[in-house]
């Protein structure tokens, strides 16, 4: 199956760390990526990871690949109330060719100051 | 400005009522795709276009049609909307198909059929 699976809603203050989470069902998966979306705007590419990685670091951000329970997270520092947004994971299932990019439901991130 | 845009941004038609979606980039993209949001859904894709002339259908195909005619352009068409298109909906493009690719995302058309 190709279902991604993310926990709809999640609060948090400024200044605290948020984490948000995501479930694949596809083990063939190489990459994994996270987006965002703002209020009325498209998605935005925030990072990637390759499968063979466990874990990647681009600044304030930490995505940590969990292969085996087929579990990826998406750690944000010091959240800011400019990453209120909607974070989508998604995945490129090599059992569709790589042609498919497969989005999970998305996480409502709400940073209250 | 490197972007994808679509027009229009917003819509209201009626059931039966043909419509296009335009979706445009200016990036020299090779693919480009069509996805719709609905809520607790995600994102969804309805057709992908590896090139001019090359289409294929993504996962919620039935009832859109799609065009490439030009590298540039990716029109969706609903031939007949019904209410449970109403939706809102994505052009995506990137360079290639490959793993790596960034998508970029235009701003969306949020369509309501009555």
């Amino acid at each position: 199956g190709e279902d991604v699976e993310q926990s709809l809603f999640l609060s948090v203050r400024e200044g605290d760390s948020s984490v948000i989470n995501c479930t694949y069902t596809d083990s063939s998966s190489t990459y994994l990526y996270w987006y965002k979306q703002e209020p009325g705007a498209g998605l935005q590419l925030l990072t990637y990871i390759f499968s063979n990685m466990d874990m990647k670091q681009d600044q304030r951000l930490t995505v940590l690949l969990n292969k085996k329970d087929k579990h990826l997270s998406l750690r944000i520092a010091d959240t800011q109330t400019g990453d209120s947004a909607i974070y989508f994971c998604a995945e490129r299932p090599r059992n569709t060719g790589f042609q498919k990019l497969v989005f999970g439901t998305g996480t409502r991130l709400l940073v209250s100051p | 400005e490197a972007q994808v845009t679509q027009n229009p941004r917003y819509l209201i038609t009626v059931t039966g009522k043909k419509l296009t979606v335009t979706c445009s980039q200016n990036m020299n993209h090779e693919y480009m795709s069509w996805y719709r949001q609905d809520p607790g859904l995600g994102l969804r894709q309805i057709y992908y276009s590896m090139n001019v002339e090359v289409t294929d259908k993504g996962d919620v195909p039935e009832g859109y049609k799609v065009s490439r005619k030009e590298k540039r352009n990716f029109p969706l068409i609903l031939e007949s909307p019904s209410p449970n298109q109403t939706s809102l909906y994505f052009c995506a493009s990137s360079l290639g198909g490959g793993l790596q690719e960034t998508q970029y995302f235009g701003p969306g058309t949020r369509l309501l059929v009555l």
